[in-house]
């Protein structure tokens, strides 16, 4: 079990443009979920997935964001039409289902729009 | 809500205590400590949860009072180590798994 792994690790993108981010958690983990971190601020909710299924998603994630999972493995988050305020460090973590459980970070993707 | 943590940065020489404060105005499930190191994911350190169950590393320890929605995280010992931003996560009674973080707290210490 190598953890969480996430790709690329680095992005830097031109306002306007579409990125896509790829996230694989660990295997045996059901749950997986995205967060935004900037500087000096804890991470921030986005979105999670209990197999396939995106059961919650952040009042606060605009709709040109959108995430998938659709083996309910590996996910993939797409930001389109990119803002220089979508800069951040995106993460994923995953956890087991059940009582107990924490949840594992990745590496993370530094997206860096100019 | 974002919980609120305290203090907001602590120096320690090696071997000394710190105690990390995370405070909630929400009911709260459980409360989720992490560790980040610059330029690194959040490490999981404790987790603890409604009815008192916890789970963690040895090293570490914490405590969650129910009644006032805090938790504390004890670091004894500090070890050069230790050093990086404490994060609390919270879980709100009846959401849906996803953790609130607070704004961290750096831990530096000092040889």
């Amino acid at each position: 079990d190598t953890g969480v792994s996430q790709n690329p690790r680095h992005k830097i993108t031109k306002r306007g443009q579409n990125v896509t981010f790829r996230c694989d958690p660990i295997s045996e983990h059901n749950r997986l979920y995205w967060y935004r971190q900037t500087l000096g601020q804890g991470p921030e909710f986005l979105t999670y997935f209990q197999n396939e299924a995106q059961l919650e998603k952040s009042r606060l994630l605009s709709d040109r964001f959108s995430a998938e999972r659709p083996k309910g493995s590996f996910s993939t988050l797409e930001i389109q039409r990119t803002e220089q305020g979508d800069s951040a460090m995106y993460l994923c973590a995953s956890s087991a289902v059940g009582s107990g459980y924490e949840q594992y970070f990745g590496p993370g993707t530094r997206l860096t729009v100019t | 809500q974002q919980p609120v943590q305290s203090p907001q940065a602590v120096i320690l020489r090696e071997g000394e205590d710190a105690v990390i404060n995370c405070s909630s105005s929400k009911a709260l499930y459980s409360v989720h400590w992490y560790r980040q190191k610059h330029g690194e994911a959040p490490v999981f350190l404790m987790i603890l949860l409604k009815g008192g169950e916890q789970k963690g590393h040895e090293k570490i320890s914490a405590s969650f009072n129910e009644k006032k929605q805090q938790s504390s995280l004890y670091l004894t010992a500090s070890q050069l180590s230790y050093s990086g931003t404490y994060f609390c996560g919270t879980e709100r009674s009846g959401s849906a798994r996803q953790l609130t973080f607070g704004s961290g707290t750096q831990l530096t210490v000092l040889p």
